[in-house]
């Protein structure tokens, strides 16, 4: 099945350090979520999008809605070892009934 | 805080053998989605149902799979026989219907040997 495309693949930084990833699609979509996942569990929900354009922040997290409705983009500002995981991006359309497409993850690691 | 419940958390069999999967939404939620999680992919969603209705199930291998929620609330997902491609981490989710978030459960990781 089709699957966003999500970059870094993967990244390991040092504790305190800034961290951007973004995740961009071909179609166009009405929400965009960003979900973290931690080893053998499943994703928990970070921050949900509804709006071209839109910015919203959730503590050190910074997650944007692409005005081209074909992006978006998730900052980690001062990263902490607990932020470790794989952060994936996640895109809805009303036109698929509300189906979630997901990217295919980006690996943080951080030393601390 | 409700949480999306899922059981075994581990299986492990034989390929041919019969598998199932239990899962609990949280409550009042309507909408129930089974996903599929290949190492190192992101989740693809295999059926979602609306209340006891399946909504999609447009990317469940039917020859072998098959998934339930006889009363709308609880689900049951099987898979017979099993083959060495099933092995992943079966990811169940819920939302209060199928606009909202969807909630996901710990998940239970197959492995078919």
């Amino acid at each position: 099945g089709q699957q966003l495309n999500q970059s870094p693949q993967s990244m390991f930084i040092q504790e305190g350090e800034d961290v951007s990833m973004n995740c961009t699609s071909s179609s166009i979509f009405n929400t965009w979520l960003w979900y973290k996942q931690e080893p053998g569990e499943g994703p928990v929900l970070l921050i949900a999008l509804y709006k071209a354009g839109e910015l919203t922040s959730n503590g050190r997290l910074t997650a944007q809605f692409g005005i081209t409705r074909k992006d978006s983009f998730l900052n980690i500002s001062a990263s902490i070892p607990s932020d470790v995981g794989i952060y994936f991006c996640a895109g809805q359309q009303l036109i698929s009934g509300d189906k979630l497409t997901f990217g295919t993850g980006t690996r943080l690691a951080v030393r601390p | 805080e409700a949480e999306v419940a899922q059981s075994p958390r581990y299986k492990i069999t034989e390929k041919s053998q019969a598998v199932a999967f239990w899962c609990d939404p949280i409550s009042g939620h309507a909408t129930l989605y089974w996903y599929r999680q290949i190492l190192g992919q992101g989740p693809e969603l295999l059926v979602q149902f609306q209340d006891e209705s399946v909504v999609d199930d447009s990317q469940l291998p039917k020859d072998r799979f098959s998934a339930e929620r006889l009363k709308g609330v609880d689900s049951t997902l099987k898979i017979q026989p099993a083959e060495l491609g099933d092995s992943a981490m079966y990811l169940c989710a819920s939302s209060l219907s199928g606009a909202d978030t969807q909630y996901f459960g710990p998940g239970t990781r197959l492995t078919v040997l």
